[in-house]
């Protein structure tokens, strides 16, 4: 089955800075990558998604990069405010259902 | 209108009940989930259904018994509960087309 790994485990950066956040996927044949944010206490909440067919997706200060040779993608963060403090999850799902495989999660610090 | 609406929000309860969770999606998918996440926040897949049938049941205690009525209803109940199942439990719907919405999770108490 699928498996992703996630990196850094957790991430402290100085608001206005930008954060950068990777993960791998181990089946070539995945190809839909969601981004997930869960604040304290709440749902966690898609935030950003790239399908395989997409090198790079943007949306405001978040981006979403895929290298499908390398089997890894990325979540970009710039501009750091400390309301985007929150764990950050990806994931990766194979064609053939819909489940989808996350990563562990990155506790992301942003200080004021 | 919540999309993915999942009661009650806390349960605290003791050694040996049985509890129910409830969850109802209005977004017209066809698959829903329950994930597990404990306290260093690893989302774990339990069951999913889809279109009221059960197609992922990962290894969990056959003490945890989902149950479907309909699509849009995802209910778990659990026997003999224990401490180790205390944790935050999410119900997600979602199709092959586009990613999950979560419901708002049940944390679980068990004293």
């Amino acid at each position: 089955g699928e498996n992703v790994e996630q990196h850094p485990s957790t991430l402290s950066v100085q608001e206005g800075d930008s954060a950068v956040i990777k993960c791998t996927y181990s089946d070539s044949a995945s190809n839909y990558f969601p981004w997930y944010k869960q604040e304290l206490g709440k749902r966690p909440q898609l935030i950003i998604d790239i399908r395989s067919n997409v090198g790079e997706k943007k949306d405001q200060r978040i981006a979403v990069t895929l290298n499908k040779t390398a089997k890894h993608f990325s979540l970009h963060i710039t501009e750091t405010q400390p309301e985007d403090s929150a764990v950050y999850f990806c994931a990766a799902r194979a064609p053939s259902g819909s489940r989808l495989t996350f990563g562990e999660g990155t506790q992301l610090t942003v200080n004021p | 209108d919540t999309a993915v609406s999942q009661t009650p929000k806390y349960l605290v309860t003791q050694m040996g009940n049985d509890k129910s969770i409830k969850c109802e999606q209005n977004l017209g998918h066809d698959t829903m989930y329950w994930y597990k996440q404990d306290s260093k926040k690893f989302l774990k897949i339990m069951f999913s259904y889809n279109n009221k049938e059960l197609i992922i049941n990962e290894t969990v205690p056959n003490r945890f018994s989902p149950k479907s009525p309909d699509k849009a209803h995802l209910n778990l109940h659990i026997n003999s509960l224990e401490l180790g199942d205390s944790a935050v439990y999410f119900c997600a719907s979602g199709g092959e087309n586009y990613g999950y919405t979560f419901g708002s999770g049940t944390r679980l108490t068990v004293v």
